[in-house]
Order: C-alpha cells, then structure tokens, then sequence
C-alpha cells in the first residue's frame, strides 16, 4: 500500500478564519513533507519532518504552522492567510529523509481558495 | 546550487508511439537521485521511476525507462506505446542535500512538461 491521503480536497476560507490540513500515511514513513504548488508551476517544499521533528522549514511564513503527533499524521495548520496563499498543498512521505534515493509518495493534495 | 532544467513546456504523440521527455541537471554532489513522477490534471503526484547516481544500467519501469548520460547530466524519460491515459504533466526532479554537510535532502523540481497524448 502506497497511499498517502490528504483532508479535505478542497477548502475555501476567508482571510481571518483557522484550518487545518490534515495527512496520514501507514507505510511506515519516517519522513513527511509539505508542498505549496501554484497553478501550473512546480510543487515548492515548504517543511520536512524527519522521525517527528521539524526537520526543514523553508521560510515559510508563520502564518503557516505545521505539526506532527506522530509518525502516521501530519497537520498543516493556517492562520490569518492572504489571497496568493490559494494554492494545492500537497503532503508527501518517504522512508526516510536522511538519503537521496528515496522515493517520495505524494497525496492527493487539498485546493486552497483563500477569499 | 542545484537546478533541474526541462526545455519542452509541451510535448504531443500518437497514441501508440513512444515520445522522449527531457530532463538535464546541474549539481556538484557525487550522490544523487533522480527522478520522474506524473500529475494528472487531478493533482495527484504518481512517482514513475528512479536513477542513482552510481547505477550503471538505466532504469525501467513497464512502458517507462530513462535514458541517464552522467557525462552529458541528462536524465531523459522514455514513455513507450503511449496511452491516452499518459496525457499528463511530467516533473523531472533530483534529491539533493540541503545543506552544506547536512544530512538531510530534499526534491528539487524542474518546470515540468504538459504531454498530450492523441488519439
């Protein structure tokens, strides 16, 4: 089983609401990632979590604040977000981030309208 | 820095054809993994195949395989007896470290490659 999978699929909210995106793996993952991909571009990595520690955090805004309870899950949460936030965040994991050749598996990604 | 460079915003075949996706890239590490995955317009993204640096015979997977010339730093993705169901875009991407004596690496996109497979 491959499948990471991702909640909701699509999201709208106002510019001073809190959401969160939620992530779960159980392929016994110990590294999951955060994507940010606008519209025709590629995906651009925003965090790492690697055995369940903030592990790469590609300044971000903080408006923006991951979380990781535990190996399987992987939250997203934001806050106070601006229109160009609108985006397909996508969430992927990999056995481990501690190498180059392993495999990313990716979710299906959840559509962000910010209004 | 790293940089994953693919020419062909858009690319079209007949079905039943094989087409060839470029991919060249840039990087000073010996170690390094390369990469080819497919997002359907539905976003998700499907990871297709897998090259290591050090592999001495290109990889396959199926209908895919990738034509790896270290020399030249080209990772070009074979699609064989295209199918309409491969009309997608197509991401080339390598891991790299991403810091300096760090362990850690992350995925490195190129801009990617929108193919459409005709009928």
């Amino acid at each position: 089983d491959t499948e990471v999978t991702q909640t909701p699929k699509h999201l709208v909210m106002g510019m001073t609401n809190k959401k969160s995106l939620k992530c779960e793996q159980h392929m016994g993952h110990r590294a999951m990632y955060w994507y940010k991909q606008k519209a025709k571009k590629p995906p651009e990595l925003m965090f790492v979590y690697s055995y369940e520690k903030l592990s790469i955090n590609e300044s971000v805004p903080s408006r923006f604040s991951p979380e990781c309870p535990n190996s399987s899950l992987l939250n997203l949460h934001l806050h106070a977000l601006q229109p160009e936030d609108s985006a397909l965040y996508l969430c992927a994991s990999s056995h481990s981030s501690y190498g180059e050749f392993y495999e990313q598996y990716f979710g299906p990604g959840t559509r962000l309208t910010v209004t | 820095a790293q940089k994953i460079t693919q020419t062909q915003p858009g690319m079209f075949v007949q079905e039943k054809e094989a087409v060839t996706l470029d991919c060249t890239y840039d990087t000073s590490d010996q170690s390094y993994g390369l990469f080819w995955y497919k997002q359907p317009s539905s976003g998700e993204m499907i990871f297709l195949i897998y090259q290591g640096s050090y592999d001495e015979q290109n990889a396959t997977e199926g209908r895919y395989s990738l034509n790896f010339q270290k020399a030249r730093k080209s990772a070009n993705l074979v699609i064989s007896a295209s199918q309409l169901g491969d009309s997608a875009m197509y991401f080339c991407a390598m891991r790299e470290g991403w810091n300096s004596g760090g362990s850690n690496y992350k995925l490195t996109f190129g801009k990617g490659t929108l193919l459409t497979v005709n009928p």
